[in-house]
Parts: C-alpha cells; sequence; structure tokens
C-alpha cells in the first residue's frame, strides 16, 4: 500500500538555525498537509496545500514557516530560524481529495529537537 | 472552535473486552474520522463517517455519529493487545476548512 514518507526521522537543531523537514507523499494525492504535535498533547493543524499554494494556514504558521513542493514529488517545510518552542513531532499527510470527503494519510512524522 | 474532545483521557481494560472511546465537537461538519496512534509513530487512518451517517463498521471497529449531540464513539470488540495505543477523533468544519481538527486523544492500553 502506498504511504507518505518523510525524513529525516530525528533532526536536532540549534535554537535560530534554518530546517527543512521533508515528504513524499502519496504519488496521485492532490492535497498536502503539515501537522504537529508537541510531546503529551493533540495533533494541530499548521498549513495545507493545493495547486501549488496555501489553501489554509494555522496561527502557528506565522513568517517563520514556510512550504514548497520544489519538483513535483517532495513537499518540504522550512523553519527559518528556529525557536525552542518549535520542538515537536512533525508529521505530513495527504489526500486524494480534501478532507470533507477522503481520509488524510499520515507519515511517520520527524521529531524536531530544539537545542 | 471546533475542537474534538475525546473521553475518557486513558482506558485501560483486559485483553478481549470491548473498549469504548468518546468524542464530542463543537461546529457542524462534513464528516468525522478516528485515527490511531501507536507510539512515536504517525497517525493511522481507522474510519470515516460522513455527516449524513449513524454508524458505520469496519472489522471489529463500530463508529457512530449523532450531528444533534455532536457526539461520536468509536467502539473496539474483542480487543487485542496490538489495540494498545493513541485513539483521536478529526473534525473537518462544513464551510471551507481544508483541514483536520484533532481531539486530545484516548490512550488505550489493553492488558494481556
Amino acid at each position: 500500500e502506498p504511504e507518505v514518507t518523510q525524513t529525516p526521522s530525528h533532526q536536532v537543531t540549534q535554537m535560530g538555525q534554518e530546517v527543512i523537514l521533508r515528504c513524499v507523499p502519496i504519488s496521485n494525492h492532490l492535497y498536502f498537509y503539515w501537522y504537529r504535535q508537541i510531546l503529551g498533547q493533540k495533533v494541530e493543524f499548521l498549513v495545507s496545500f493545493y495547486n501549488n499554494e496555501i489553501s489554509e494556514k494555522s496561527e502557528i504558521f506565522d513568517d517563520q514557516f514556510s512550504v514548497e513542493r520544489p519538483d513535483g514529488s517532495n513537499f518540504t517545510l522550512k523553519i527559518r530560524s528556529t525557536k525552542l518552542e518549535d520542538s515537536a513531532m512533525y508529521f505530513c499527510a495527504s489526500s486524494r481529495d480534501g478532507p470533507r470527503h477522503q481520509p488524510q494519510h499520515f507519515g511517520d512524522g520527524t521529531r524536531l529537537s530544539i537545542l | 472552535s471546533q475542537q474534538g474532545e475525546e473521553d475518557p483521557q486513558a482506558l485501560s481494560i483486559q485483553e478481549g473486552e470491548n473498549a469504548t472511546m468518546n468524542c464530542s465537537y463543537k461546529t457542524s461538519i462534513n464528516n468525522l474520522q478516528w485515527y490511531r496512534q501507536n507510539s512515536g509513530r504517525g497517525l493511522v487512518h481507522l474510519i470515516l463517517i460522513r455527516s449524513n451517517e449513524r454508524e458505520k463498521h469496519s472489522g471489529r471497529l463500530r463508529v457512530t455519529l449523532d450531528t444533534s449531540k455532536k457526539s461520536s464513539s468509536l467502539l473496539i470488540t474483542a480487543s487485542r493487545a496490538a489495540d494498545t495505543a493513541s485513539y483521536f477523533c478529526a473534525t473537518d468544519a462544513i464551510q471551507g476548512a481544508q483541514k483536520l481538527v484533532f481531539g486530545q486523544g484516548t490512550r488505550l492500553t489493553i492488558n494481556p
């Protein structure tokens, strides 16, 4: 069964550094998402992406965050200047259609640790 | 907020027993979904129930939806040790939203 894959599985970065989290969504999916989960807390929506543009973003997704689909297969989340509070699991998800019609398929996440 | 809120927060039962988890939400929805998360892993989609459906089955899973009460339940029958995980409900708003809103989850432990 096709899967969403994320790399790296664990990223350790110094505060203030830039990080790029990478995702390969399922190939025939059209909608892409990033979520995060701070340890022990619920999963929070960050951003959705469709037709090469952001379709919705949360208040968490401020100017330090950006997303890109550079080559038609990868979907990346960049954090320009990381803060301690960015430490979390970051999950990429994709769906063939929007969330009101189709389930979202999640990757196993990238654990981001900011030192 | 259209947050889904699950209860109980934690549930511990013996293998073979049934486990019931509940979810409440606040706004009108298109559908409600249940996901499982094993420790340190991603979310696995279990079942999607649309707002015009009242009950849905998938293997040992049974989901109900009561839109008048804005609540849903997930029943796992004949539980197994491998069912040990956190279970989340997630909703999408009926107007325009391209996101899922997750509840806090129920931590289910199945004791052998």
